[in-house]
C-alpha cells in the first residue's frame, strides 16, 4: 500500500516568505509526527497529533512554526517569515497506534531558505 | 545533557563480525526504547523496540536494555555491508503530552 507522502519534496524560498509543508499519512494511521533533521543528526521532534488533536508542540522552535491536522488525516506544517536557519529536512511520520514507537516516515521535504 | 546520547562514530567492523551500538539516557522515567536504521539519504525505519530489562532478539539483531545503568544497546551479528547505515536510538512519548526523543545516531560501516 501507499506509504507516507510529503510535498513538496524540495522547496527553495526567500527569507521572509511563508512556506507550507504537507504530509499525507498512511490511511488509517491515528498519530502523525513532525520532525526536523539536520545533516548528520537524528530527527528533532517538533510536534505530533493523535487524530486531529495536537498533543505536544513544545518542540516547535518558536511561534513562526505551526501545524494543523484539522480532519485527523492530512497535516500541514507552516513556517512564517522564514529565516536561513530554518533550512533543513522536514520529516513527517505516521503511526497506527497512539503515542507509539512504531512510526513510518515519509521521504521528507528539503527546505532551503536563501 | 541531552536526554539520549550516542557515539556518532563512525563505527567500522569487518563483514561477519558483531557490531555493538550503544545508547545512554538520562531520564530514569523512560521505560521503553526503540532503534531505527537510516540509510544515507533515506528515511528512518524501525528495527527494534524494547521495554523490559534484558535482551530481545530478532534475527541477527539483539536489543539490550539495562535500566539500572541507563543504557540501551543494539548488537548486530554476522554484520553485512548492507547493514552500513546510521542507527538511531530513542524513546516514544511517555505520556499523552510528551515528546519523542531520538538520539543523534551512530554511523556504522561494515567493511567487506
Amino acid at each position: 500500500g501507499a506509504g507516507v507522502s510529503q510535498s513538496p519534496r524540495y522547496k527553495v524560498t526567500k527569507r521572509g516568505q511563508d512556506v507550507a509543508l504537507r504530509c499525507d499519512p498512511i490511511s488509517g494511521h491515528v498519530s502523525l509526527y513532525w520532525y526536523r533533521q539536520a545533516l548528520g543528526q537524528g530527527p528533532e521532534f517538533l510536534t505530533y497529533f493523535n487524530y486531529e488533536a495536537q498533543q505536544d508542540k513544545s518542540g516547535l522552535p518558536n511561534d513562526r512554526f505551526s501545524a494543523e491536522r484539522p480532519e485527523g488525516s492530512i497535516s500541514t506544517l507552516t513556517i512564517q517569515r522564514t529565516e536561513q536557519r530554518d533550512s533543513a529536512m522536514y520529516r513527517c511520520a505516521s503511526s497506527p497506534r497512539l503515542d507509539s514507537y512504531e512510526q513510518y516516515f515519509g521521504p521528507g521535504t528539503r527546505l532551503t531558505v536563501t | 545533557q541531552k536526554e539520549v546520547e550516542q557515539n556518532s562514530g563512525p563505527l567500522s567492523v569487518p563483514e561477519g563480525a558483531i557490531a555493538s551500538l550503544n545508547c545512554t539516557y538520562s531520564d530514569r522515567g523512560s521505560q521503553s526504547f526503540f532503534w531505527y536504521r537510516q540509510y544515507s539519504g533515506k528515511s528512518p525505519e524501525l528495527i527494534m523496540f524494547i521495554y523490559s530489562n534484558g535482551d530481545k532478539e530478532d534475527g541477527r539483531f539483539t536489543a539490550q536494555l539495562n535500566k539500572a545503568s541507563q543504557y540501551v544497546s543494539l548488537l548486530i551479528r554476522d554484520s553485512q555491508p548492507s547493514d552500513s547505515a546510521t542507527y538511531l536510538c530513542g524513546r516514544p512519548p511517555r505520556t499523552r503530552d510528551d515528546k519523542v526523543i531520538f538520539g543523534p545516531g551512530t554511523s556504522l560501516s561494515v567493511i567487506p
